[in-house]
């Protein structure tokens, strides 16, 4: 069975700082890898997704990821984090038509001033 | 609708009250999901919709919770005899096959407390 793993629990960084964030997962054939970010209260907004080609996806808000198959790794950056960006951050894991969704338990992100 | 609605969007019962949770996808879209979001953790997966049918529903936690969409759009999360476990946040999400269902969009939620 598919599974997300996001080791930081809550990541803490100054703002204009690089970011990274992990998401390693698990899946028998090709994943379609996700990317969602949430603020408190609010739904669950798409930042960038993965299927197949390019090995680095560009999304939205100044974001990319990096699919790296041998380390079944899709780690989600960002060049220089504005304080707007300090939310809840899940990678996700689908099948063919991104149905079923496994999501990996969030990073928390605070960005200090 | 622009976006997938959903109501309430915050709901208390007392524990073994009956509630039931709406969701108003994209017009259009043919496939629709909830998900339950407990405090701290990621969304977890409870059904599924393919117009009116429940393609899986293998993510209902027990036979408390039923959901249904009988005309292919609106779709109703009902949860009997609610228990403080219950407490969670509750995502709807549809999506369209013209995008290969990659990617829904997602509402907002209903936060469930069980009291």
């Amino acid at each position: 069975a598919q599974s997300v793993t996001q080791p930081d629990i809550h990541i803490t960084v100054s703002e204009g700082a690089s970011l990274e964030l992990r998401c390693n997962y698990s899946y028998g054939a090709t994943p379609y890898l996700f990317w969602y970010v949430q603020s408190p209260g609010q739904g669950l907004q798409l930042l960038l997704k993965y299927f197949s080609g390019d090995t680095l996806v560009q999304g939205i808000k100044g974001f990319e990821a990096e699919f790296k198959r041998s380390q079944s790794s899709f780690n989600l950056r960002k060049p220089s984090v504005h304080w707007s960006d300090a939310a809840e951050y899940f990678c996700a894991v689908g099948d063919n038509y991104g149905q079923n969704f496994v999501f990996g338990p969030g990073t928390r992100l605070s960005v200090l001033p | 609708g622009a976006g997938v609605s959903q109501s309430p969007r915050y709901k208390v019962a007392k524990r073994g009250q009956d509630v039931a949770l709406r969701c108003d996808p994209i017009s259009g879209h043919v496939s629709l999901f909830w998900y339950q979001q407990a405090l701290g953790q990621g969304p977890e997966f409870l059904t599924y919709f393919q117009n009116e049918a429940q393609l899986d529903k293998s993510g209902l936690p027990s036979d408390r919770f039923f959901a249904e969409r009988p005309e292919g759009s609106v779709s109703t999360l009902k949860i009997q005899r609610t228990q403080q476990e219950d407490s969670a946040v509750y995502l709807c999400a549809s999506s369209s096959p013209l995008v290969g269902g990659h990617g829904y969009t997602f509402g907002s939620g209903t936060r469930l407390t069980v009291v």
